[in-house]
């Protein structure tokens, strides 16, 4: 089974830009998380979406969104870009079935915010 | 809320060796699950080991064990005959039953020296 993919993988953007994070989880799995990673605050739960439904969201600003299709893919949006959004962005994936609840991670996208 | 906290930021080991690493975590419930994960440098994060609070054995995977405590809210990993590939960011990780998300420690950074 292929693992969780993620594009692109680097990524340089302008303060005040957009930017548009994509996963794909295992297949089969329905469960979609992000979390940010920066040197400073360490490793951060953005949000979670399943079966479309967005179901649990960290503490992080309205610039910071998400959606997740029919097929599971999911993305993640953040507007106005800032110099502080610069950091890892590390989608995980997950079975979520029985005891199957273990988040598989993607290789996460760098983004750097200029 | 729940926080985890580990109190190593680095560690340092001689290939062969034995290490323990530590985390301790906060929290008012009383069924959850403690994850450790595993990031090498510039490559993705894998999972190690988990536990479910619960089950009062301490898991095992091969040379990964853990020592959980649940009344103290511990849970150290110990890695036996360390080898150069252990070298990594290990991050330790709490999850509610209710929910997906993950919280994780700020991370210790091993070294294993050949």
């Amino acid at each position: 089974k292929a693992g969780v993919t993620q594009t692109p993988r680097y990524l340089i953007k302008t303060r005040g830009q957009q930017v548009t994070l994509s996963c794909s989880p295992i297949s089969g799995h329905r469960s979609v998380s992000w979390y940010q990673q920066t040197p400073g605050q360490g490793l951060q739960f953005l949000f979670e979406y399943f079966s479309e439904t967005q179901r649990n969201k960290g503490n992080f600003p309205g610039r910071f969104s998400g959606r997740q299709f029919s097929n599971s893919r999911s993305e993640m949006n953040v507007s106005t870009l800032e110099l502080g959004d610069s950091a890892l962005y590390l989608c995980a994936s997950s079975l979520l079935q029985g005891d199957s609840y273990e988040q598989y991670f993607g290789p996460g996208t760098r983004l750097t915010v200029t | 809320a729940q926080t985890v906290t580990q109190s190593q930021p680095e560690m340092s080991v001689q290939e062969a060796e034995t290490v323990t690493l530590s985390c301790t975590y906060d929290t008012s419930e009383s069924d959850y699950y403690l994850f450790w994960y595993k990031q090498p440098p510039s490559r993705q994060m894998i999972l190690v080991i988990r536990q479910e609070a619960y089950k009062q054995q301490n898991a095992t995977e091969n040379r990964f064990s853990v020592n959980f405590q649940k009344a103290a809210k511990s849970f150290s990993l110990k890695i036996s005959d360390s080898q150069l590939g252990d070298a990594a960011m290990y991050f330790c990780a709490y999850r509610s039953p209710a929910g997906n998300m993950l919280t994780f420690g700020g991370g210790t950074r091993l070294m294993v020296k050949p």
